[in-house]
């Protein structure tokens, strides 16, 4: 149980052009869910909390205009990468829990590796 | 601010060879400890759930146990399958309910 879906796993765009990651929650409703961004070696950064209904919260320095997250549904969130430049290249992943408890755990999608050409 | 440190960052281990993990955290009002496991090029696959100081999870040859100010993951008699990323967060305090993460302790484990 508990499992979550993102897609896609990898895209490559060209700089300028915008991108669409999708993340299920496939068996449990999620009425918040996480984004976070990963370099190579490195943990996970949050950019930002969605929230089924409502606007999502952005982590200090993280531009909203450029990563607009929409949480339509309580199974699905995305994350547009708008204007991609090569600076945005990086794993995104996305994460949910199945309770609105502080101490569920948090179960994370497979990621999706963003390449801006 | 809510802090949490992991050390080593990195560990090499022959198959067998066993060795622990060190969690370091400052979350105030801490909720939870959770370890989770990360292969290159996927998300987090999450462990354990560590609650209260005193308290131990198992799974294999993974065990976690949890103090006041820090948690282990101890693996015991490893095998190069054991071989990935392995991250601790605390989730409680400054944070609500977002996680706080360490920097991970990347494990190599040699047949």
């Amino acid at each position: 149980g508990a499992v979550v879906s993102q897609h896609p796993s990898w895209v490559i765009c060209k700089s300028g052009t915008s991108v669409k990651i999708e993340c299920r929650s496939l068996d449990f409703q999620a009425t918040t869910m996480f984004w976070y961004r990963q370099f190579p070696k490195q943990s996970l950064m949050l950019m930002a909390t969605s929230n089924e209904g409502s606007k999502a919260t952005y982590e200090q320095g993280v531009e909203k205009d450029k990563f607009l997250i929409n949480h339509a549904s309580l199974t699905l969130s995305t994350l547009t990468v708008t204007s991609a430049h090569p600076e945005d290249s990086s794993f995104y992943i996305c994460s949910a829990r199945p309770r609105s408890t502080y101490n569920s755990p948090l179960h994370f999608g497979n990621g999706t590796r963003l390449t801006v050409t | 601010e809510d802090q949490v440190t992991q050390s080593p960052e990195a560990l090499r281990l022959q198959e067998g060879e066993s060795s622990s993990l060190n969690c370091s955290y400052t979350v105030s009002g801490l909720r939870g400890l959770f370890w989770y496991r990360q292969d290159p090029g996927k998300g987090p696959e999450f462990l354990f759930t560590l609650y209260s100081a005193g308290e131990e999870k198992e799974k294999e040859r993974l065990k976690a146990t949890l103090t006041k100010k820090e948690s282990f993951l101890h693996i015991t008699a490893p095998k190069p399958e054991d071989s990935a990323t392995y991250l601790c967060a605390g989730a409680g305090g400054a944070a609500g309910n977002k996680l706080t993460f360490g920097g991970g302790t990347r494990v190599l484990v040699k047949p």
